[in-house]
């Protein structure tokens, strides 16, 4: 199995653009989570979703961020417009169905907002 | 609320030296417990977990680790450290009883070994 895929893995950006990360979860798995990790506050989670709906977007900074999963294998998460301190990586992680599910963690996207 | 406490942020070990990096967690039900290892500029990658049972759980790499429910702890061991073992750790609770499916991370401690 490939693993979680996610593109682009490092991105640099203008203050004001439109930035999109893309995450491929591995097949059969049906939760999706989004984490973003800073130094100054560690690995927390964003949203995640399950069979494709959004279960906990309580972590979702403002409303600038937006995450969509239009089907099993794919998911985006958008920040329009993005600003400094958006920068940080953000990992895409999935696992399977079932109480004792394991998260598998894609390599993560590396943001730079200038 | 559920919170991870990795009381460590830096540890030096020698080469071939033993090595224990400690975990607290407060959660209000039985909890999943999970350790996960970051090299730099790479993903979380996982060592070991522990759902019930045995409280001594073995995982990849020779790493092993202690669930102490009086104790609230997860400490995380390995008896020889080897030079790759150089990385970022997370502790990470969540799942369990509550069904909880996110996962909430200590803030990481990070090894550094030494030749």
């Amino acid at each position: 199995d490939a693993g979680v895929i996610q593109s682009p893995r490092h991105e640099v950006t203008e203050m004001g653009q439109e930035v999109t990360l893309r995450c491929k979860p591995i097949s059969g798995h049906d939760y999706l989570f989004w984490y973003r990790q800073t130094m100054m506050r560690g690995l927390e989670l964003l949203i995640y979703f399950n069979n494709n709906v959004p279960i906990d977007d309580s972590g979702m900074p403002e409303d600038r961020f937006s995450a969509k999963m239009p089907n099993a294998s794919f998911s985006t998460l958008k920040i329009q417009p993005s600003e400094p301190r958006d920068s940080a990586v953000y990992f895409c992680a999935s696992s399977h169905r079932g109480r004792r599910e394991t998260q598998y963690f894609g390599p993560g996207t590396r943001l730079l907002v200038l | 609320a559920q919170s991870v406490t990795q009381p460590d942020i830096h540890i030096t070990v020698s080469e071939g030296a033993s090595l224990e990096l400690r975990c607290n967690y407060s959660y209000g039900a039985t909890p999943y417990l999970f350790w996960y290892v970051q090299s730099p500029g790479q993903g979380l990658q996982l060592l070991l977990k522990y759902f019930s049972g045995d409280t001594l759980v073995q995982g990849i790499k020779g790493f092993e680790a202690e669930f102490k429910r009086s104790q609230s702890s997860f400490n995380l061991r390995k008896p020889s450290v080897h030079w790759s073992d150089a990385a970022e750790y997370f502790c990470a609770v969540g799942g369990g009883d509550t069904g909880r499916r996110a996962l909430t991370f200590g803030s990481g401690t990070r090894l550094q070994v030494q030749p």
